[in-house]
């Protein structure tokens, strides 16, 4: 039972670079979430999307973009990376209140 | 906007002792409030629920309080154990599952 994966788990880019963030999850979960983790703070939600083919912003949204063209897959998108998205990344996938995460993607941007 | 507040300093207690975490929140009361245990590279793992509604929740050695009124949720590890040593993180949901906000969390250390 592999509950959500996140691919890949560390990376490096360089400042301006893009990349691709995999989330998947085998629960049949209609809600999937990314969020990213900063010292000291909670986790701040970036995109969301309530079931297949939808997408919403969180609180943290600029920088980022989402699709979720399957009910099982969420990806997350970074068009041009910049330093201040250097963090952790946990998605996360619910049938409802009760989050379960994958194990965090650790992105650093130099 | 909804902020939440924990104690950023760590707790320390001794195995068997019982630890209390708090998390306090302003402006509106959630719907639910819920706990999360997070372990070092590791994402949050979902520990319990508790409904505005409900004043206290139970399973195994946890046990959450809800008190609307002073805004404050405590979370109890009771016959603490050095493998409860973890981050706990507080969060609160207002919709049902979409918009949850979490807390930086507390930093437990028990010691044997």
């Amino acid at each position: 039972n592999a509950g959500v994966t996140q691919t890949p788990k560390f990376r490096v880019l360089k400042t301006g670079q893009s990349m691709t963030l995999l989330c998947a999850q085998d629960m049949n979960h209609e809600y999937m979430y990314w969020y990213r983790q900063d010292p000291g703070m909670g986790l701040r939600l970036i995109h969301y999307s309530v079931g297949e083919g939808t997408t919403a912003k969180g609180e943290v949204p600029d920088g980022y973009n989402v699709s979720r063209l399957k009910k099982q897959n969420f990806l997350l998108g970074l068009e041009s990376a910049a330093p201040s998205q250097t963090s952790v990344y946990f998605c996360a996938s619910s049938p409802g209140p009760e989050a379960f995460f994958g194990q965090g993607t650790r992105l650093t941007v130099v | 906007s909804q902020k939440i507040e924990q104690n950023s300093e760590a707790l320390n207690i001794q195995e068997g002792k019982t630890a209390t975490l708090t998390c306090n929140y302003t402006n509106y009361s959630p719907a639910y409030l819920q706990w999360y245990r997070q372990d070092p590279g590791r994402g949050p793992v979902f520990l319990l629920l508790i409904r505005e509604n409900e004043k206290e929740k139970r399973k195994e050695r946890l046990k959450v309080t809800f008190d609307t009124t002073l805004k404050q949720s405590l979370f109890h590890i009771t016959a603490s154990q050095p493998a409860d040593s973890a981050t706990y993180l507080c969060a609160l949901d207002r919709t049902g599952g979409f918009k949850t906000i979490f807390g930086a969390g507390t930093r437990l250390f028990v010691k044997a």
